[in-house]
């Protein structure tokens, strides 16, 4: 199984709202990463989670709050966010060592399109 | 730092041709991982080929294969008998070793076309 999924698909929200994104990986991968990604542009990495501790912090705005419950799951809590954060948010796992995978690539779910009104 | 360019915003081939992608980068390692990324309209980004910077050979995944010139830093994605599936942003990102979690560098990506 080299799934990651994300939900939900599609996210509208208010500036005063409060919402979260989920991902979650049943591949054993003890990394996994947030990325924020606009239209027609690479993927931003924005947060990066190690052994469930946060390793990478791209100083990220603290209105998005990550979230490690465990091995497998990664929420991104959102909180007071403003139009411009209107973007693809991608989650991502990779294996920790080459022993565990094949190589370091990062397996990526299908996204989250939030709309911030 | 590292950096990843792709030169080629779009490229445009017709359907059982061949198109190859560029990329080059920049780094002072002499260790590390590149990669070719997918992202069609369905948004999730697939890996297409992996190649490790140790080995010689070029990395080849039945129609994708890579030309990998370590020297020139240049790490070019061939398509072989394109099909209308191919159509999708292409991105080139580059990974250092070491680290249980370390930062993917992307370049710009290249769109790209796919006619019958």
């Amino acid at each position: 199984d080299t799934e990651v999924t994300q939900t939900p698909k599609h996210l509208v929200m208010g500036m005063t709202n409060k919402k979260s994104l989920k991902c979650e990986q049943h591949m054993g991968h003890r990394a996994m990463y947030w990325y924020k990604q606009k239209a027609k542009k690479p993927p931003e990495l924005m947060f990066v989670y190690s052994y469930e501790k946060l390793s990478i912090n791209e100083s990220v705005p603290s209105r998005f709050s990550p979230e490690c419950p465990n091995s497998s799951l990664l929420n991104l809590h959102l909180h007071a966010l403003q139009p411009e954060d209107s973007a693809l948010y991608l989650c991502a796992s990779s294996p920790r060592t080459p022993g565990q995978g094949t190589s370091y690539e990062q397996y990526f779910g299908p996204g989250t399109r939030l709309t911030v009104t | 730092a590292q950096t990843v360019t792709q030169s080629q915003p779009e490229m445009s081939v017709q359907e059982a041709e061949t198109v190859t992608l560029s990329c080059t980068y920049d780094t002072s390692e002499s260790d590390y991982y590149l990669f070719w990324y997918k992202q069609p309209p369905s948004r999730q980004m697939i890996l297409v080929i992996r190649q490790e910077a140790y080995k010689q050979q070029n990395a080849t995944e039945n129609r994708f294969s890579v030309n990998f010139q370590k020297a020139a830093k240049s790490f070019s994605l061939k398509i072989s008998d394109s099909q209308l599936g191919d159509a999708a942003m292409y991105f080139c990102a580059y990974r250092s070793v070491g680290g249980t979690a370390s930062k993917l560098t992307f370049g710009t990506g290249t769109r790209l076309q796919v006619t019958l």
